[in-house]
Formats: structure tokens, C-alpha cells, sequence
């Protein structure tokens, strides 16, 4: 059974770049029939989808975030990424990665999430 | 792109059925049979409960099920459960190909 978990800095200064990586467990990522997907969850509110990425290439973009999200795979360490950058404190949120089937529109595999705060 | 809307709360007593909505437009939950539902105890990862508007993933109980009628989405919960108490999200496929979830209800079990 795949497995996900984030991790990554739970602290980054405003105008900084916000990195984290997602570490699949279980399985290949590049054949698991999956795209890759962020999701975020600022303190108190609800989810709010970032981006998702298939290991070929293929990419699905919110477009409120897309000008400032950078989002990869990398298959040899079975892991994919998030970058975003220019942070506000807008950007403070439990950040989780997830999968959903391919074909499909959701998300059935979630990692248990990891407070970003956006503070000097 | 709007979030789908949800009410903010919704309770009911041990055993009762209550019936939460998701309201979206033409441009998702009117036009795709591709609506999601997941439900979120206090500091834990969302778990998917109902997916494509119908389907239940292995694990679910039935008591959980899934509808659609024009532009709302509708989830209810049988045999309303203590363990059911939590925040429970609509989210349904895009016309721009993209993904919109709802803004979240809170269910209390009184």
C-alpha cells in the first residue's frame, strides 16, 4: 500500500521560496499509476488544491497559484516536490501531499500534513 | 474559480440521518459525476469517504452515501455515529480542468 510524507522547513521568512518534498513509500511512483498532487489547509479553514503532476510530465495548475508554484518529480528517489515562491503570511497553512487515481478526480492517498508558517 | 458551498454546521442526535449539500454551477458539479467527499477529524489528514458522486472506497461503512441533483451535491450520514463527528469537503472536477473544493461543515453530534 502507498504511502506518503511530507517534509520540508516549517518555518520560511516572507518574500522566500517555500520548499518541500513528498516521499512515496509502498511503491514506484513513476508506476503507480498516480498523479502527484499538493493541498494546503491555512490554520482554522478549509482545503485548498495547489497543483498536481503526473511522473511523464503531465500537469494540472490551480490557477490562482500557478504564477508562483514549481512542482517535480523525482523518480530516483521516489519523491515529488513543491516550490512557491514570493510567501506572504496568506501562505501559512498545513501543507499535504496526496495521490489521486489516474483517470480519476480525487484524492484517495494523503500524507499526514505539515504546518508551513510564513513569519520574519 | 469559486469554492463549492457548503453549510458552515450541521448536527443531529445518535442514530439520526443528516444530509449535508455541496452546491456548485454548470461548470462542475452540474456537468461532472466527478464529485469527492472527504471527512477530517481535528488535526488528522482528510480520508476520502465518497467518490464519482456514488462510490464508496473499501473501508467505508454504509451509512455513508452519495447524490446529485443538478448543481448541488448532497452527502448523508445513517445511523449518525459519535465517531462521526468532524469537518466533512465537497470537492468536484472543473470545466478548466482543475479541482474546487467546498468550504468545509462542521458535523456535531449532540
Amino acid at each position: 500500500q502507498l504511502r506518503l510524507q511530507e517534509s520540508g522547513p516549517g518555518l520560511v521568512k516572507p518574500s522566500e521560496t517555500l520548499s518541500l518534498t513528498c516521499t512515496v513509500s509502498g511503491g514506484s511512483i513513476s508506476s503507480s499509476d498516480y498523479y502527484w498532487a499538493w493541498i494546503r489547509q491555512p490554520p482554522g479553514e478549509g482545503l485548498e488544491w495547489i497543483q498536481s503532476v503526473y511522473y511523464s510530465g503531465s500537469i494540472f495548475y490551480s490557477p490562482s497559484l500557478r504564477s508562483r508554484v514549481t512542482m517535480f518529480i523525482d523518480t530516483s528517489k521516489n519523491q515529488f516536490s513543491l516550490k512557491l515562491s514570493s510567501v506572504t503570511a496568506a501562505d501559512t497553512a498545513v501543507y499535504y501531499c496526496a495521490g489521486w487515481p489516474l483517470g480519476s478526480w480525487y484524492f484517495d492517498l494523503w500524507g499526514r500534513g505539515t504546518l508551513v508558517t510564513v513569519s520574519s | 474559480q469559486s469554492a463549492l458551498t457548503q453549510p458552515a454546521s450541521v448536527s443531529g442526535s445518535p442514530g439520526q440521518s443528516i444530509t449535508i449539500s455541496c452546491t456548485g454551477t454548470s461548470s462542475d458539479v452540474g456537468d461532472y459525476n466527478y464529485v469527492s467527499w472527504y471527512q477530517q477529524h481535528p488535526g488528522k489528514a482528510p480520508k476520502l469517504m465518497i467518490y464519482d458522486v456514488t462510490n464508496r472506497p473499501s473501508g467505508v461503512p454504509d451509512r455513508f452515501s452519495g447524490s446529485k441533483s443538478g448543481n448541488t451535491a448532497s452527502l448523508t450520514i445513517s445511523g449518525l455515529q459519535a465517531e462521526d463527528e468532524a469537518d466533512y469537503y465537497c470537492s468536484s472536477y472543473t470545466s478548466s480542468t482543475t479541482v474546487v473544493f467546498g468550504g468545509g461543515t462542521k458535523v456535531t453530534v449532540l
